[in-house]
């Protein structure tokens, strides 16, 4: 079953330091998203992106974060100058097409900032 | 703000039992509603979704969406220990690459 795979699975960081996540999403599916899950609270969304381009961003997504689809095949968030408040899991997601807006979720990649 | 209610829990239930998750939501303008599941530690992953209002069916579980009430449900049927977890419910705008706004989900005990 086609899944969204995403690398490293944990990672830590100093504080300042800039992070790259990565992730594969499904092979046909046309958006794909960043969320992001602190201890213990909500999933919150960061981002979406189709045809190159950011299509919808939160508030959270600042001038801190980036994203780009490099190749045919990865999707990454950068964040430059971690915080310690940047400690949390990171999820990629893809969807399909138009109509299709079910999200399938990455495992994730935990990031600590210390 | 665009905000998602869930009971935070935890709802405990025997095996065998039902378990109905409770969800509501401000906008309106949602039309695309979500549960996911999540074990802690882990990632959500997608067990239903309903765009029109009533039921819909898969296996033991029933979504019941009511648009006009701004609520979704979900329903266990024969609640299994494995179906203990973190109960996530999400909607959207229905328009490809549109954000999902989580609730921050109902922890479901089931007791064998």
């Amino acid at each position: 079953e086609p899944e969204v795979t995403q690398t490293p699975s944990h990672q830590v960081t100093q504080m300042g330091q800039e992070v790259i996540l990565r992730c594969v999403p499904i092979s046909n599916h046309l958006y794909f998203y960043w969320y992001r899950q602190i201890l213990g609270q909500k999933v919150e969304f960061l981002v979406s992106f189709y045809n190159n381009e950011i299509s919808e961003k939160s508030e959270i997504f600042d001038d801190q974060f980036s994203v780009e689809r490099p190749d045919g095949s990865n999707f990454t968030l950068k964040i430059r100058s971690t915080k310690l408040e940047d400690s949390a899991m990171y999820f990629c997601a893809s969807s399909g097409g138009s109509r299709g807006t079910e999200a399938f979720f990455g495992q994730g990649t935990r990031l600590t900032v210390v | 703000q665009k905000e998602v209610e869930q009971n935070s829990g935890p709802l405990s239930v025997p095996e065998g039992a039902i378990a109905s998750l409770n969800c509501t939501y401000s906008d309106r303008g949602s039309q695309s509603f979500f549960w996911y599941r999540q074990y802690s530690g882990k990632s959500p992953e997608l067990i239903m979704f309903i765009y029109s209002n009533g039921d819909k069916e898969d296996g033991r579980f029933t979504a019941q969406l009511n648009k006009a009430s701004q609520y979704v449900s979900l329903l266990i049927r024969d609640s299994q220990p494995s179906d203990s977890a973190t109960y996530l419910c999400a909607v959207n705008l229905r328009q490809a690459g549109t954000a999902l706004i989580f609730g921050k989900g109902t922890t479901l005990s089931v007791s064998s």
